[in-house]
Formats: structure tokens, C-alpha cells, sequence
């Protein structure tokens, strides 16, 4: 069974951009949770979706949000990039949202 | 607020030795993870822990969790290189589910 796919894997911006990032779940897995990982603050709840609805939001500021499709693909955007959001962003997806979360690659975003 | 303490942040051992991995959780839940992370890498998932009392063992780690005491340790038996990693527990708030993470415990295994 395929992994957890995350695109782009590294990804460089400059401060005022704007930048989407893919995760691929595992097939039949319907919940999605991102995190958001840097040296200072460690690993960070983003959100979760699960069956196209949101289920719950990290304490992130309304420049971050994320929308999951009927595939279970699911994306998160970042508007009006700062330095502080340079981090390895990471997608986990589980069969429901309580189960064991198995994780993807991640996306390693710098912001110039 | 869910509050996950690790300790130690760092750990440095000799191949061959023991060593337990604390982590300490501040309100009730009724799991806990514990993931591998190596170094540039994602997450892996190593256990889940359900129960008061559950143990569970991959190889040379062993993680247990004690409800009542709000503590899972995660035990090292004998030592290799090849463990060396960052080790986090984690842990779903009980009010919104969200994951909590600890710091993490960066493991240095000397050969």
C-alpha cells in the first residue's frame, strides 16, 4: 500500500508570497491533519479534516487554512508568507481521526 | 490545556545500555503515540497505547503507560547505534482532540 505523499517536498518563497502545498493520503483513509514543525516551537497541530469538513483548527493565524477534496486529497495554503513560517510542514493521515496517524515526508518550505 | 513534558530533551548513551524516556501529560486522555523521527525526516509511528497498565515492545523498545500517574515511559534495552533519533509522545486533548506533541527526546547512541 502506497504511503503518504506530500508535494512539493522543498519549497522556497519570499516574504508577501503565497504557497499551496498537496497531501496524498494513504488509499481509504478519510482523516487528514497537518503540522507545522521548526526547531523553536516543535511540532504544531495545523488542522484536521475528515470527510471534507474541517474538524478541528490549531491556534495558527487566519493566513493558514487547508480544504480536503472528495478523494481525500487535501491541500493548505499559506497567505501573505512570513519568515517565521519557514518550517517542515507535515500531513498525516489515519482511517478515522482517533486511529494511529501515519505520516507523509513532509514539505520543506524556506521564506526569504 | 493539554501539557506533554518529555525528559530528558537530550540523552546520550553507550551502545549495550538501558535507558527510559519519560513522558508526563498534565490532564486525562485516552491514548497515547509515540513516533520516531530521524534526522531530516517525517515521523514514524512506533506505538499506541490504549489502556491503564498497556505495554508494548518492537525489538529493543518497550513503551507503557500509567493513566493514574498521567506517565508513559518508553524503555531502551540494550542499546544500538541504529536507534539513535528524536522520539516524541503525543497525546489527543480530551475537550477538541487535537494532538498535543512533546519536545521530543534527541537520542545519541555511541558506538
Amino acid at each position: 500500500k502506497a504511503g503518504v505523499t506530500q508535494t512539493p517536498r522543498y519549497l522556497i518563497k519570499t516574504r508577501g508570497q503565497q504557497v499551496t502545498l498537496s497531501c496524498s493520503p494513504i488509499s481509504g483513509h478519510r482523516s487528514v491533519s497537518w503540522y507545522q514543525q521548526t526547531p523553536g516551537q516543535g511540532l504544531q497541530f495545523l488542522f484536521e479534516y475528515f470527510s471534507e469538513t474541517q474538524r478541528n483548527k490549531g491556534n495558527f493565524p487566519g493566513r493558514f487554512s487547508g480544504r480536503q477534496f472528495s478523494n481525500s486529497r487535501s491541500e493548505m495554503n499559506v497567505s501573505t508568507l512570513e519568515l517565521g513560517d519557514s518550517a517542515l510542514y507535515l500531513c498525516a493521515s489515519s482511517l478515522i481521526g482517533q486511529s494511529f496517524q501515519f505520516f507523509g515526508p513532509g514539505t520543506r518550505l524556506t521564506v526569504l | 490545556e493539554l501539557k506533554v513534558e518529555q525528559n530528558p530533551l537530550f540523552l546520550s548513551m553507550q551502545e549495550g545500555k538501558n535507558y527510559t524516556i519519560y513522558c508526563n501529560y498534565s490532564t486525562t486522555s485516552d491514548r497515547l503515540y509515540w513516533y520516531r523521527q530521524d534526522p531530516g525526516k517525517s515521523l514514524e509511528s512506533l506505538f499506541v497505547l490504549l489502556s491503564n497498565g498497556a505495554v508494548k515492545q518492537e525489538g529493543r523498545l518497550m513503551a507503557s503507560l500509567d493513566t493514574k500517574a498521567r506517565l508513559s515511559t518508553l524503555h531502551i534495552t540494550a542499546a544500538v547505534h541504529d536507534l539513535s533519533a528524536t522520539y516524541f509522545c503525543a497525546l489527543p486533548q480530551a475537550v477538541d482532540d487535537k494532538i498535543i506533541f512533546g519536545k521530543g527526546t534527541r537520542l545519541h547512541i555511541l558506538p
